[in-house]
């Protein structure tokens, strides 16, 4: 059974700085993985989505890398902003059209 | 551009009641995934529907069923509704193998 967990559980940094949150996998034979965020209360805002064949992907501020074989991935956050204030979630897809499983996800606050 | 949309957004039910929960997906979307998520929880897959069959199913208790529609929106009915169902739920759609999006979710209490 996949499991997805994440570290840290929390992370306060003040505004600028760079950051790594990161993702495991238990099982490696996954289809691809999603980078999301999630504002309290609210609904999952996809941030990234890298297939299995692919390192990382790029979007902004935002990269997301993916080491299969050693079932890990990274969202590296640069200049971070108050705004990226929120609950980063990794969830992997474990086969062709099939559901993801979710991380407990990171929450981080960005400190004017 | 169009987005996953849910109805309610908000739902009160007391014990035992029956609920139904609705989905639009995003046009040309062929898949529907149903999540719940309690409070401090991280979302939990229920069930999933492809082309209106039902494709996946996860933690879905047998007092809920859902189907998928010809117009491809997706219901999740939920019955005997106990306090332990209070959560957000969320739908989210894709085509077959792409990124998934998911709707605002439908908050539902149960008192």
């Amino acid at each position: 059974k996949q499991e997805v967990t994440q570290i840290p559980a929390a992370l306060s940094v003040p505004e600028g700085e760079n950051l790594v949150l990161n993702c495991s996998f238990t099982d490696s034979a996954i289809y691809n993985l999603q980078w999301f965020r999630q504002d309290p209360g609210k609904g999952l805002t996809s941030l990234l989505l890298i297939q299995s064949s692919q390192r990382e992907q790029t979007s902004g501020r935002l990269n997301a890398s993916l080491d299969k074989s050693s079932g890990r991935s990274t969202l590296y956050i640069a200049a971070s902003q108050p705004g990226d204030s929120a609950t980063y979630l990794c969830a992997v897809r474990r086969g062709y059209g099939q559901n993801f499983v979710f991380g407990p996800g990171t929450r981080l606050s960005v400190l004017p | 551009a169009a987005g996953v949309i849910q109805s309610p957004r908000h739902l009160i039910k007391e014990k035992r009641e029956t609920a139904t929960l609705k989905c639009y997906p995003i046009p040309r979307h062929d898949t529907v995934y149903w999540y719940q998520q309690g409070p401090g929880q991280d979302p939990q897959f229920l069930i999933s529907f492809y082309e209106k069959m039902q494709s996946d199913k996860g933690s879905i208790p047998d007092r809920f069923s859902a189907q998928q529609f010809s117009d491809y929106h997706s219901e999740l009915n939920m019955s005997s509704l106990e306090l332990g169902d209070s959560a957000l739920y969320f739908c989210a759609s894709s085509e077959r193998t792409e990124e998934q999006y998911f709707g605002p979710g439908t908050r539902l209490t149960v008192t």
